[in-house]
């Protein structure tokens, strides 16, 4: 599983209130990501990092932001909720060189 | 029109099985193509890379990329029911940024 943990795994919150999630990895890969499942779409990039403070916006990336303060760790953050961003949240990160990505286990995110 | 279309099915077959999986894609700049293996409530998992066109076997499973056609495949050879899960297929021009096909839902009936 490449040392990827996800927190929290579920939350529930209310349309406004702000929400971050955590992608920690153990084995200081470059590369992390941030992507949303949802049936229908598949899954779509967010947010990218490529090195610490590095970051760049993918596919969806409206009403979201990151940061990556630290190699280990990359935080995704819902500003302002709203229920469109009700979803299914995955941090991947990249193996340098490769195109190869492993996934966490993902964090199941309904917004009411 | 989506960067990559992939049938959702679903597919169910009888163990045993071949089963051919396949995506389609509109950007002939992709040349990183990739399957990846979700279970139910799970994170997807790497199956196969291919980088740029040919084929690729490892095990029961064999990957295909034709980018003439813009169309990749995998097989999955004496298919079993440990193989039921969703697969994805992504694609990627330089490595960094991906996109995912919907998936296909298959299930393998022993």
């Amino acid at each position: 599983d490449a040392g990827i943990t996800q927190s929290p795994r579920h939350k529930v919150t209310e349309t406004g209130t702000p929400v971050t999630l955590r992608c920690h990895q153990t084995e200081n890969h470059r590369y992390m990501y941030w992507y949303r499942q949802d049936p229908g779409h598949g899954l779509r990039l967010i947010h990218y990092s490529y090195g610490v403070k590095d970051t760049d916006k993918g596919e969806v990336s409206d009403g979201y932001s990151v940061s990556r303060s630290k190699t280990e760790d990359f935080l995704l953050t819902l500003e302002s909720a709203t229920s469109s961003q009700t979803s299914v949240y995955f941090c991947a990160v990249g193996l340098a060189g490769t195109a190869t990505q492993y996934f966490g286990p993902g964090t199941r995110l309904l917004v009411l | 029109q989506k960067e990559v279309e992939q049938d959702p099915g679903p597919l169910s077959v009888p163990e045993g099985a071949i089963v051919s999986l396949n995506c389609t894609y509109s950007n002939s700049a992709f040349q990183y193509f990739m399957w990846y293996r979700q279970y139910s409530r799970k994170g997807p998992e790497l199956l196969m890379y291919t980088y740029s066109s040919g084929n690729k076997e490892d095990g029961r499973f064999t990957a295909q990329v034709d980018k003439s056609s813009k169309y990749i495949s995998l097989f999955i050879r004496d298919s079993q029911p440990s193989d039921s899960a969703t697969y994805l297929c992504a694609m990627s021009v330089t490595g960094n940024q991906f996109y995912f096909g919907t998936g296909t839902s298959l299930t393998v009936i022993p």
